[in-house]
């Protein structure tokens, strides 16, 4: 059962424009998300992250907003740039019953090309 | 700071084989996990070692287990090796009590 889910395997994008990357969830008990970003050949690298009491993030070109009702999340990335070329990974984070909750859940990643 | 480091980044073994895969986590961070990527599957987390104590564990039979040492390294060993083992194997630490992981490059498996 995939507990997070990126339903759009690719994305294509002109420079300057803006770049929507779409996640959604099962797990209601899910209370913190992050987006990783992967280049081929090299591990993911984090970008932003939300935590479940807020419903948007910014950090310079990027914002990540969260809607719990719809367990939606989405990245923006504006304006895009053709360096922003790159897998774009949904990741999001639960308390397990010992209460720690660093075990991360994957989508399956969303392919962005941004074109010059 | 230095990042994660992993060592080797590639390895070539045959199915029935054993394997260890090394990660040396940023400086100060006590936190590793471990995580196994294939194009069918995605990420998939395997378990998370915390002051060489494992704390959490993924869906993966026992073939796969790990340890962590008290300078936070730690090791990854995968014994009698399949095909479907052939996967690229992340580690990743972070500081204690959040929830934001860095990554290393990994170490791509390649089981024959």
């Amino acid at each position: 059962d995939q507990q997070v889910k990126q339903n759009s395997p690719s994305l294509s994008v002109q420079e300057g424009r803006i770049s929507i990357l779409n996640c959604d969830y099962t797990n209601s008990m899910f209370d913190y998300f992050l987006w990783y970003k992967k280049y081929p050949a090299e591990g993911p690298t984090f970008l932003i992250s939300i935590s479940s009491i807020k419903d948007k993030n910014e950090d310079g070109r990027f914002t990540v907003f969260l809607n719990k009702s719809a367990k939606h999340l989405s990245l923006h990335i504006v304006p895009s740039q053709p360096g922003d070329s790159a897998v774009y990974f949904c990741a999001a984070s639960a308390k397990n019953s010992g209460g720690s909750n660093y075990k991360l859940t994957f989508g399956k990643g969303t392919l962005l090309t941004v074109n010059p | 700071k230095a990042g994660v480091t992993q060592t080797p980044r590639y390895l070539i073994k045959t199915r029935g084989q054993q394997v260890t895969l090394s990660c040396s986590p940023i400086s100060g961070h006590r936190s590793v996990s471990w995580y196994q990527q294939t194009p069918g599957q995605g990420l998939q987390f395997l378990f998370e070692y915390f002051s060489e104590t494992q704390r959490n564990k993924g869906n993966f039979p026992g073939r796969f287990s790990g340890r962590q040492f008290s300078n936070s390294r730690s090791e990854m060993n995968v014994s009698t090796l399949e095909l479907g083992d052939s996967a690229l194997y992340l580690c990743a630490s972070s500081s204690d009590n959040t929830y934001e992981q860095y990554f290393g490059p990994g170490t791509r498996l390649t089981v024959t």
